[in-house]
């Protein structure tokens, strides 16, 4: 089964600190990944997908196939970053979840 | 981009009753789920809502437990059936046309007592 790990349910770090939340999968031929960020009071969206490779809100991620991961990393944080980050998997059309990283960025 | 309507937002409900979700897209979307997120956990995948034929459900979840429906390419309704405690949780309806990204809709907090 596709399986996606993000061993880190809390992180916290200060304003303007480097974040690097993890994100590993498990192997199967070519993986579509994504990120996606649910801010307080908010619904889940889209973040950004390792595809389109480009950087939103400052993040960016990275797939490396050796470590199967897809980090995602932003250099300076800011405390509106404060979110719950979620790493999926497609498998076809339907999306499987890692279990959640709770960001918070500390003035 | 898709916007997915969800309702109701939260209920609580008696233990043996049952609840149905309606979630409505505002565009037409190929593909339709429902995903449940326990207190403190992850997403995990219930079904894949199908247009006029039976939804695919993931292992753990069955068709008398929850049912779905979807009628067309916009709507689809989930019922939890004979809810317990354990079935407290919140139900989000996504929706997906082709590999384009998944929407999601707001959720619904269910609370069974």
């Amino acid at each position: 089964a596709q399986r996606v790990t993000q061993p880190e349910k809390l992180l916290s770090v200060f304003k303007g600190a480097p974040v690097e939340l993890k994100c590993n999968y498990s192997y199967s031929g070519s993986p579509e990944l994504f990120w996606y960020v649910q801010y307080s009071r908010q619904r889940l969206q889209l973040l950004l997908r390792h595809i389109s490779r480009e950087s939103i809100k400052g993040f960016t991620a990275d797939l490396n196939k050796g470590e199967t991961s897809f980090h995602l990393k932003k250099p300076f944080a800011q405390e509106e970053d404060s979110a719950m980050y979620y790493c999926a998997r497609a498998s076809g059309s339907r999306l499987t979840f890692g279990e959640g990283t709770q960001l918070t960025v500390n003035p | 981009s898709a916007v997915i309507s969800q309702k109701p937002s939260r209920d609580i409900c008696q233990r043996g009753t049952s609840l149905t979700i309606q979630c409505q897209v505002d565009s037409q979307v190929t593909m339709m789920f429902w995903y449940r997120q326990q207190p403190g956990q992850s997403l995990t995948l219930i079904a894949t809502a199908n247009q006029g034929s039976e939804a695919t459900y993931e292992s753990g979840f069955v068709i008398d437990k929850f049912p779905i429906s979807r009628p067309n390419l916009t709507f689809s309704t989930l019922t939890v059936s004979n809810m317990s405690p354990e079935d407290s949780s919140i139900y989000l309806c996504s929706a997906r046309a082709g590999n384009t990204e998944a929407f999601f809709g707001q959720g619904t907090r269910l609370t069974v007592v």
